[in-house]
């Protein structure tokens, strides 16, 4: 089974541009979270789709948002870039919502400049 | 984000030693999770836990879900260079999941 795809890898932006992030899940997996790992702050969260609809969110200002696909794939945009965003972010997908455990993407390293 | 104590923050170690490493929380979890990542990587999960005092093992990997269910711990044994990397502990309750900071184990040959 191909794990969690995401794209592209690497990227890097300067600050004002916005940024669109894509998470493709494990086939079956129907679950997609997304997370901001930095040196400092670790593993935060960002959001959690299920079934199209944003289930869960973090604590993130509203520059930062997703969707889900009807085929469970999603993507995450981030407007009005700030050097601050720059970090790794990772897509994990589980099977369903709830006590599932997640498996996670290599991850979209975002540099701002 | 993280609402868990992990520890050590850092390990530095001989190819062959034992290695512990603990989560601990003021919440409990309904499951607990043991992640690996290296470098340019994301985690990969090692073991899960599903119940309070569960004993799992994979490899030369065991980890326990604590009997208060805030708690958890990973041993590996008989290290290997390849071991070296991040270990991060998760817990989930219903669909809040919580990160340790991380363990990162270094292994001397």
């Amino acid at each position: 089974k191909a794990g969690v795809t995401q794209t592209p890898r690497y990227l890097i932006k300067t600050r004002g541009q916005q940024v669109t992030l894509s998470c493709s899940p494990i086939s079956g997996h129907r679950s997609v979270s997304w997370y901001q790992q930095t040196p400092g702050q670790g593993l935060q969260f960002l959001f959690e789709y299920f079934s199209e609809t944003q289930r869960n969110k973090g604590n993130f200002p509203g520059r930062f948002s997703g969707r889900q696909f009807s085929n469970s794939r999603s993507e995450m945009n981030v407007s009005t870039l700030e050097l601050g965003d720059s970090a790794l972010y990772l897509c994990a997908s589980s099977e369903n919502f709830g006590n599932q455990p997640q498996h996670f993407g290599d991850g979209t390293r975002l540099s701002i400049l | 984000g993280q609402q868990l104590n992990q520890s050590p923050q850092s390990m530095f170690i001989q190819e062959g030693e034992d290695v512990s490493m603990n989560c601990t929380s003021s919440s409990i979890f309904n499951t607990w999770l043991w992640y690996k990542q290296e470098p340019g990587e994301g985690p990969v999960l090692l073991i899960a836990l599903y119940k309070a005092g569960e004993l799992t093992s994979n490899g030369r990997l065991t980890a326990q879900f604590g009997i208060t269910r805030k708690d958890s711990f990973l041993n590996i044994s008989a290290s290997i260079p390849s071991d070296v990397g991040i270990y991060f502990c998760a817990g989930l309750y219903n669909n809040d999941m919580r990160f340790g900071a991380g363990t990162r184990l270094t292994v001397k040959p």
